[in-house]
Parts: structure tokens; C-alpha cells; sequence
């Protein structure tokens, strides 16, 4: 079984439509998430962390299932320029060093 | 503040050249990290530095590719001699120590070797 995996889409929903990524997890140590964003041919950046069983933040919420070990990050309000790859990462645990393992993204289209 | 900065953006090589990428983690940030993005597959972990020493390189694929950090400022990592598999985007991305989770990533150069 993959460390993380995640549904890669495309999600095709109107602009503002409620859409919502699940992402699962092996390593069921694993402490803390992040979302990231990647625009098409750039860097991912930081989006969110899940510490505990959430965070909001605007339009953008986080949440942590840890019974099930999946994670979901949920848009509400969709607008065009929220169309980008959203990864699902999770940093290693406790001793575990710094790397951060991805999952493969999946890929959000907010269409008119 | 600057961000991360590689260089060169793109650059196209011929299997058996070598190939030389650079980075430039944002100021003050001692953990540097290197990740790569081949066509298809997730992003993945290749190295990464605490300044200058190599904390866990765990993820380097094979002894034809050479990472360096010398005074703890940039990083370069080399590729000698490249095959076509080298072929992807190659991330590099920097923390602070007291948040080390919290990684920015430069633009990324696309190899290709043809």
C-alpha cells in the first residue's frame, strides 16, 4: 500500500460549487498533514496544516480522521483561480527525519 | 524576502553529459532539501542538508548523482553521467530548524536528457 494516496481527479465543478478531496495514509503514527497547491508548471506551496481533528481557514477546511487515517480538505465557493493540484503530504514521524512524502495530487478545474 | 531560487529553469542535456543544478534556500534557513517529480509519479524526497552536513540522503537514487552544500549556503546537486530516467522536475526547498515541516519549494528546473 502506498504511504499516501489520493484520488487524482480531474474534479470538474462550477464556480461556486462545494468540493471536497479525501487523502488516506498508511503510517498510522503519523502526527500532523499538510495541503499543499501547485499551479500548472510551479512550485507547490503551502496551503494548510492539520495538527488535530482540523483547520479552517476562509473558504478552505482541513480535516483529520485518524480512526480511519484519511484526511479530506474541503473548498467551499469554488472560484477559477482555486484550479491548481492539491497535494496531500505527510511529514515523517517523531525521529523519523524532515522529508515530507506526497501524494501524487489531485486536480481541481473550476469551470464558469 | 526572497524565496528559493534554482537555476537554470530548464535545461536539456544528452544521456551521458553531466549536469549541474543549483539553489538558493531562503535566508537564514539551515535545512535544505532536494526532491524530484518524474513524469507521472508523486513528488519525492532525494536529500537533505543541515547547513552543510548531509542529514539523511536516503533518497538519492544512485552514486551518479552528487549533492553539495559547502559553507552551508547553496547547494548544488549533480548529475554524472545523466541517463534518460534522470528526466523530471527537480525541486529544492528550505525550513527554519524550529519548524522544519514548514518547506518552501523553489520553481523547480526541468531536466530533460535525451
Amino acid at each position: 500500500r502506498k504511504e499516501v494516496e489520493q484520488d487524482p481527479g480531474p474534479f470538474n465543478v462550477p464556480e461556486g460549487a462545494t468540493v471536497a478531496f479525501n487523502c488516506t495514509y498508511s503510517n498510522s503514527a503519523s502526527q500532523s498533514f499538510f495541503w499543499y497547491r501547485q499551479d500548472c508548471r510551479k512550485e507547490p506551496k503551502l496551503l494548510m496544516s492539520v495538527y488535530s481533528s482540523g483547520n479552517e481557514d476562509g473558504r478552505f477546511t482541513a480535516q483529520l480522521n485518524r480512526a480511519s487515517q484519511y484526511i479530506s480538505l474541503l473548498i467551499r465557493d469554488s472560484k477559477l483561480s482555486d484550479s491548481a493540484t492539491y497535494l496531500c503530504v505527510v511529514p515523517p514521524f517523531t525521529g523519523g527525519g524532515n522529508k515530507l512524502t506526497f501524494g501524487t495530487g489531485t486536480q481541481l478545474k473550476v469551470e464558469l | 524576502e526572497a524565496g528559493v531560487t534554482q537555476f537554470p529553469s530548464h535545461s536539456v542535456i544528452e544521456k551521458g553529459q553531466t549536469v549541474t543544478l543549483r539553489c538558493d534556500p531562503i535566508s537564514g534557513h539551515d535545512n535544505l532539501y532536494w526532491y524530484r517529480r518524474v513524469m507521472g509519479k508523486e513528488i519525492k524526497f532525494l536529500l537533505h542538508f543541515v547547513k552543510e552536513s548531509k542529514q539523511d540522503e536516503s533518497g538519492m537514487p544512485n552514486n551518479r548523482f552528487l549533492a553539495e552544500r559547502t559553507g552551508g549556503t547553496y547547494s548544488t546537486l549533480k548529475v554524472q553521467p545523466a541517463e534518460l530516467e534522470d528526466s523530471g522536475v527537480y525541486f529544492c526547498a528550505s525550513s527554519q530548524v524550529r519548524n522544519p515541516y514548514e518547506q518552501y519549494f523553489g520553481p523547480g528546473t526541468r531536466l530533460t536528457v535525451t
